[in-house]
C-alpha cells in the first residue's frame, strides 16, 4: 500500500529562520516521484518541488530543497530564511507507477510564520 | 497557458439538489483528475482519467457521484442528489503522461456548502 505521513499538523518559526517540515513514505514501488505542494488561505495548489526515486541529489527550487533519504523514506522540505508570505497549508504527495498515476497525499502542516 | 479551469468557484445548494462541477484541463494533457478536500479526510482522490477514459473511480463515495469525460477539454462531477456532508472544496487536476516526475497542475477549486 502507498501511503504518505506527515506528523506535525503545526509548526511555527519566525522571519529569516529555516524551517523542516516532516514528511516519511511508504511504497514498494522503485520508481516514484516525491512532490510538495502549498496550499496558502486562498486555497490554490501551489507546486513547490519533486523529487526522483532515482535522483542522486537532493531536488532544490529557491529556497526550497528536499532533504531526501531514500533508506529511511523520508522526503523532508526545508525552507531557509522563512518570510511572512510562507504561512501555509504545505502537503507531501507520492506519486508511483506500479500503483497507478495519482497522486495520493498527506494529511499537511500548517506552517505559521510571525514577525 | 491559463492553467486549469474549474467552474463554478463557489456553489451553494440546498440537500436533495443536483450539482454539477466544470474542469477544463490544460491542452495537451492526458490524465485529469477528481479530488475532494475535508478537514476530516484531507485530499482523497475520486477518480482519473486517462484520454478521456476513466482508469480509476475506487474513490467514489457512492452512487450519487458520478464524473464524465466527453472530450479532451472538459470533464463534470455530478452529485445528485447532494447531502450535508458532500460539503467540501472540489479540486481538478490535470498532467501530461503518466510517469512518475509528472506532477500535476491544480484548478482553482470548487467550494461546495451543502445546506
Amino acid at each position: 500500500a502507498q501511503k504518505i505521513t506527515q506528523t506535525q499538523p503545526g509548526m511555527f518559526v519566525q522571519e529569516k529562520e529555516a524551517v523542516t517540515l516532516d514528511c516519511t513514505y511508504d511504497t514498494s514501488d522503485p520508481s516514484y516521484g516525491l512532490f510538495w505542494y502549498k496550499q496558502p488561505s486562498s486555497g490554490e495548489m501551489i507546486f513547490l518541488i519533486y523529487q526522483g526515486s532515482y535522483d542522486q541529489q537532493n531536488a532544490t527550487e529557491g529556497r526550497y530543497s528536499l532533504n531526501f533519504q531514500k533508506a529511511r523514506k523520508s522526503a523532508n522540505l526545508v525552507i531557509s530564511a522563512s518570510q511572512l508570505g510562507d504561512s501555509a497549508m504545505y502537503f507531501c504527495a507520492m506519486r508511483a507507477i506500479k500503483a497507478g498515476t495519482a497522486l495520493i497525499f498527506g494529511k499537511g502542516t500548517t506552517l505559521s510564520v510571525s514577525s | 497557458d491559463a492553467g486549469v479551469i474549474q467552474s463554478p468557484r463557489h456553489e451553494v445548494t440546498e440537500m436533495g439538489q443536483e450539482v454539477t462541477l466544470r474542469c477544463k484541463p490544460i491542452s495537451g494533457h492526458d490524465y485529469l483528475f477528481w479530488y475532494r478536500q475535508t478537514m476530516m479526510r484531507g485530499l482523497e482522490l475520486l477518480i482519473y482519467f486517462n484520454n478521456n477514459v476513466p482508469i480509476d473511480d475506487s474513490g467514489m463515495p457512492e452512487d450519487r457521484f458520478s464524473a464524465k469525460m466527453p472530450n479532451a477539454s472538459f470533464s463534470t462531477l455530478k452529485i445528485q442528489p447532494s447531502e450535508p456532508r458532500d460539503s467540501a472544496v472540489y479540486f481538478c487536476a490535470s498532467s501530461l503522461r503518466g510517469s512518475a516526475n509528472y506532477g500535476y497542475t491544480f484548478g482553482s477549486g470548487t467550494r461546495l456548502t451543502v445546506v
